[in-house]
């Protein structure tokens, strides 16, 4: 079973420049999860989404952080402007989705993101 | 409100040793669900263990068993007889079922030295 697939693996960019990371989750997986993780810290989750709608996004900056799922597959997580403290590795993860809460988060490679 | 707290920032250790990671988790929920997972220099987020809020039975897998228990709030993880491959950041996380958000701990860093 291939894994959650995410790219690029490191960007580094510039203060106020855009970025985008790509996340392809585990084939049958409904729901899809974004997750910023800053050195030193545990991931803190910024959006879930199950099929192609957004379960929560409560601690999604979203003046500047945006995610789209289209189709349910998928996902887009795009931050415009960038800030210094965006700096961390963003996570993508899959589950099944059971509403049940039990079935284990899939995690991809994650995205080194370094701003300048 | 729901938290997670692994105390042990780091821990180091010498091959073969065993060594146990404390996780004491906050919940008002009645059903939730306990993850381990280890974060080896790679990056990526790998799977450990699982266990329900009505299954208080210990477990063990090879070296690693898990202790849960709910009168202290705490599913601690032991590694019995350390080996180098082991030396990772190890995460303990809390869902709960009414809200589905997996939170995390901030992690132990364990380090095994042969």
């Amino acid at each position: 079973e291939a894994g959650v697939a995410q790219s690029p693996r490191y960007k580094i960019i510039e203060k106020r420049q855009s970025v985008a990371f790509w996340c392809n989750p585990i084939s049958g997986h409904a729901t899809l999860y974004w997750y910023q993780q800053i050195l030193g810290q545990g991931p803190k989750l910024l959006i879930q989404f199950q099929n192609n709608g957004v379960v929560d996004d409560s601690q999604l900056p979203k003046d500047r952080f945006s995610a789209e799922r289209l189709k349910g597959v998928d996902s887009t997580l795009k931050i415009q402007p960038a800030k210094l403290e965006d700096s961390a590795v963003y996570l993508c993860a899959s589950s099944l989705g059971d509403r049940q809460g039990a079935s284990p988060l899939h995690f991809g490679n994650g995205t080194r993101l370094t701003v300048t | 409100a729901q938290k997670v707290t692994q105390a042990q920032t780091e821990i180091s250790v010498v091959e073969k040793e065993d060594v146990t990671l404390d996780c004491v988790y906050e919940t008002r929920d009645t059903t939730y669900y306990l993850f381990w997972y280890k974060q080896p220099p790679s990056g990526e987020l790998v799977f450990l263990i699982r266990r329900n809020s009505f299954d208080e039975q210990n477990e063990i897998s090879g070296r690693y068993s898990w202790n849960f228990q709910k009168s202290t709030s705490s599913f601690n993880f032991t590694i019995t007889a350390s080996q180098v491959v082991d030396s990772a950041v190890y995460f303990c996380a809390l869902r709960s079922y009414n809200t589905d958000k997996l939170i995390f701990g901030t992690g132990t860093r364990l380090q095994v030295f042969p």
